[in-house]
């Protein structure tokens, strides 16, 4: 079955230091997002991609970066961490634009 | 743009009780509408979605929602709830023409026994 995988489950970083979190899918989807999951907040998108080589900043993409180089990855890059990134980061792919989301299992990110 | 409301933060419930969720949206084109279900520490799951056609939608685990477009919203409901549903809800919304979803901020449904 086709899925999409997030790595770490779990990460502790010290402030300052650079984060990468991984994204994979076998959806062959050509749309790619992620969110950052907070308390209040709901989730909110941080960045998306389109296709490869297609990244679009989303409405919190300050201090994140991404980029696609093939149509089944899309990693997420936390280029200085700061303590307001500790939060649940989740990655998820679509197809046709009325397709729905699919969801990978979140990476808990804490920043001490 | 599009946005979206869940009116409710937390909704608890009896179980075997019937419960409504409610969302409201708001966009100046025609929308795509989508109810997610987080049960704890996983990802979020497709619970139903509205296309157009009909605009009562049958989901899954006996979950329906209706479009009611002159009210803008979307409202999830079951007759009879289970400790399983125990649950983070989420409604979200997204224009025909685009590809970015938005999501409420989540309604948490606590059943009790």
């Amino acid at each position: 079955d086709a899925e999409i995988t997030q790595s770490p489950r779990h990460k502790i970083t010290e402030t300052g230091r650079q984060v990468t979190l991984a994204c994979h899918q076998t959806w062959n989807h050509n749309n790619m997002f992620w969110y950052r999951q907070d308390l209040g907040h709901g989730l909110r998108l941080i960045h998306y991609s389109y296709g490869v080589q297609d990244t679009n900043k989303g409405e919190v993409s300050d201090g994140y970066s991404v980029s696609r180089s093939n149509t089944e990855d899309l990693p997420l890059t936390l280029e200085s961490a700061a303590s307001s990134q500790t939060s649940v980061y989740f990655c998820a792919s679509s197809g046709e634009v009325e397709s729905p989301l699919h969801f990978g299992n979140g990476t808990r990110l804490t920043v001490t | 743009a599009q946005s979206v409301t869940q009116l409710d933060s937390q909704v608890p419930v009896f179980e075997e009780a019937p419960v409504e969720l409610r969302c409201n949206y708001s966009s100046s084109v025609s929308v795509y509408l989508f109810w997610y279900v987080q049960y704890p520490n996983q990802g979020l799951q497709l619970l139903l979605k509205y296309l157009s056609g009909s605009t009562l939608v049958k989901g899954i685990n006996g979950f329906e929602a209706e479009f009611n477009k002159s009210q803008t919203s979307f409202h999830l409901r079951k007759p009879s709830v289970h400790i399983s549903d125990t649950a983070e809800y989420f409604c979200a919304v997204k224009g025909v023409q685009g590809q970015k979803l938005v999501f409420g901020q989540g309604t948490r449904l606590t059943i009790n026994p």
